[in-house]
């Protein structure tokens, strides 16, 4: 089993419509959680960390579930300029390396 | 500069030749990773240093491949023999150290380098 996983996708998205997708991870001790946007051809950049009692940053919700071992992301009111590759990424502890998932692709459509 | 730069950010060798791809982190990182990105593909994990050294290089599919970091800064990514195989987006990722007042141990990414190989 993968230490982090994604569904790839894609998710195919009417433009205004929420989606929600999910990022499990196998390693109970992990303490740091990450949301990354990856547009086609360019390099990953952090959309936004995820703490324990969940977080939103405008359209964008995160959530932790530690019980369970997966950490979501919902978009609301997707825009076109939603569309892009998001993904998770996990730090067990200090001195460990932040492991990455494969990414889920969104494509938000008129 | 403020952000993780590579370089080059383009090159194309020819098969059998070695190559290097360079990584400046950002100032005060003490993580560093190096990923490979095949078109359409995933974030490939290759090697992973904390200082100078490299606890988890797990990811380096053969030993033509070999990383090296010095002053806890720039890292060097060595590929030998290259193969067609080994075309793809090198991207470079630096990290402050864990346990900062912030608990951010979030990886800022370089644009990364595309190598081709001919």
């Amino acid at each position: 089993r993968k230490e982090v996983e994604q569904d790839p996708g894609p998710f195919n998205v009417p433009e205004g419509a929420t989606v929600a997708f999910n990022c499990t991870y196998s390693n109970s001790a992990s303490q740091s959680f990450f949301w990354y946007r990856q547009d086609c051809r360019k390099e990953p950049k952090l959309l936004m960390s995820v703490y324990s009692s969940g977080n939103e940053d405008g359209r964008f919700t995160a959530q932790l579930n530690r019980a369970s071992q997966y950490i979501s992301l919902l978009i609301r009111d997707s825009k076109l300029s939603d569309s892009a590759t998001y993904l998770c990424a996990v730090n067990k502890a200090a001195g460990n390396k932040l492991t990455f998932g494969g990414g889920t692709r969104v494509l938000v459509k008129p | 500069g403020a952000g993780v730069s590579q370089s080059p950010s383009n090159k194309v060798t020819e098969k059998g030749k070695d190559v290097e791809l360079r990584c400046d982190p950002i100032s005060g990182h003490t993580a560093l990773y190096w990923y490979r990105q095949r078109l359409g593909q995933g974030l490939e994990f290759l090697i992973y240093f904390q200082g100078n050294s490299a606890p988890d290089k797990s990811g380096l599919p053969s030993d033509r491949f070999s990383a090296e970091r010095t002053g806890e800064s720039v890292s060097t990514l060595t590929i030998q023999r290259t193969q067609q195989e080994d075309s793809a987006v090198y991207l470079c990722a630096s990290s402050p150290p864990f346990g900062d007042t912030s608990m951010n141990t979030e990886a800022f990414f370089g644009q990364g380098t595309r190598l081709t190989v001919v």
